[in-house]
C-alpha cells in the first residue's frame, strides 16, 4: 500500500516549456487535490476533483490544467511554464469530498522554472 | 486566501517540554484539522476536530477548539526531537468547502 505517489520528484524547466506532473493513489479515494507550497506560505489549492469525472478550480488555477484520468490518477499540466510557477507541488487524496475528511499527501514534486 | 493563521511562526524548545501552537480563523467552520510536515516531506494528518467538539486527544497531542473566539490550539506534551516539523491548521467553512491552510508554525525540539 503505497498511499499517494507523485512523479517526478524534481524537475527543472525553462520558461515556456510544458510538463505534466503525475499523481496516483491506491486507497480507492474519491477525491483528489493539487496544491502548491511556496516558502513561508501554507498550501494553496490549484485544482481538485471531488469525484471521478469532475474537476474544479481552486484558489490559484491560472497557468494550470488537470485531468482526472480515472479514480486512481490525477495529473497536473503546465502548458507554458513561468518562473512564478517555481514551487513545491503536492497531490493529496481523501475518501470524502472537499474539506470534511482528512487528506493524505504525496511526497511532493520540486519544480524550478528558469 | 489564508483562513487560518498559526501563532507563533516559530517555536524552539527542549526535549521533554510541552509545545503549544495556536490557530486563529476568520469565518465559522465545519471542522478544523491539524497537519505535520517534516522537512522535505508531504503533510501528515494529525487530528480533525468538528465545530461541535471542544477537545480531542491523540497520544501526546491535545487539540482544543473555541468557536466563540475562532481559535484552536495544538498541545504536544513531552516533546521529542522527532517532533521537529512544521505544523499547519486547515479549516473548512462548510461541508462543501475545500480546506484552507495556514502558513504554519515551525517547531524545533532540541535534545
Amino acid at each position: 500500500n503505497a498511499g499517494v505517489t507523485q512523479t517526478p520528484k524534481f524537475q527543472v524547466l525553462k520558461t515556456g516549456q510544458s510538463m505534466t506532473l503525475q499523481c496516483a493513489q491506491d486507497m480507492n479515494h474519491n477525491s483528489m487535490y493539487w496544491y502548491r507550497q511556496d516558502p513561508g506560505m501554507g498550501l494553496r489549492l490549484i485544482y481538485y476533483s471531488a469525484s471521478e469525472g469532475t474537476t474544479d478550480k481552486g484558489e490559484v488555477p491560472n497557468g494550470y490544467n488537470v485531468s482526472r484520468l480515472n479514480k486512481r490518477e490525477f495529473s497536473l499540466r503546465l502548458e507554458s511554464a513561468a518562473p512564478s510557477q517555481t514551487s513545491v507541488y503536492f497531490c493529496a487524496s481523501s475518501d470524502l469530498p472537499t474539506g470534511i475528511d482528512e487528506q493524505y499527501f504525496g511526497p511532493g514534486t520540486r519544480l524550478t522554472v528558469t | 486566501s489564508q483562513q487560518g493563521e498559526e501563532d507563533p511562526q516559530a517555536l524552539s524548545i527542549q526535549e521533554g517540554e510541552n509545545a503549544t501552537m495556536n490557530c486563529s480563523y476568520k469565518t465559522s467552520i465545519n471542522n478544523l484539522q491539524w497537519y505535520r510536515q517534516n522537512s522535505g516531506r508531504g503533510l501528515v494528518h494529525l487530528i480533525l476536530i468538528r465545530s461541535n467538539e471542544r477537545e480531542k486527544h491523540s497520544g501526546r497531542l491535545r487539540v482544543t477548539l473555541d468557536t466563540s473566539k475562532k481559535s484552536s490550539s495544538l498541545l504536544i506534551t513531552a516533546s521529542r526531537a522527532a517532533d521537529t516539523a512544521s505544523y499547519f491548521c486547515a479549516t473548512a467553512p462548510t461541508p462543501d468547502s475545500t480546506l484552507t491552510f495556514g502558513k504554519g508554525t515551525m517547531l524545533l525540539v532540541s535534545p
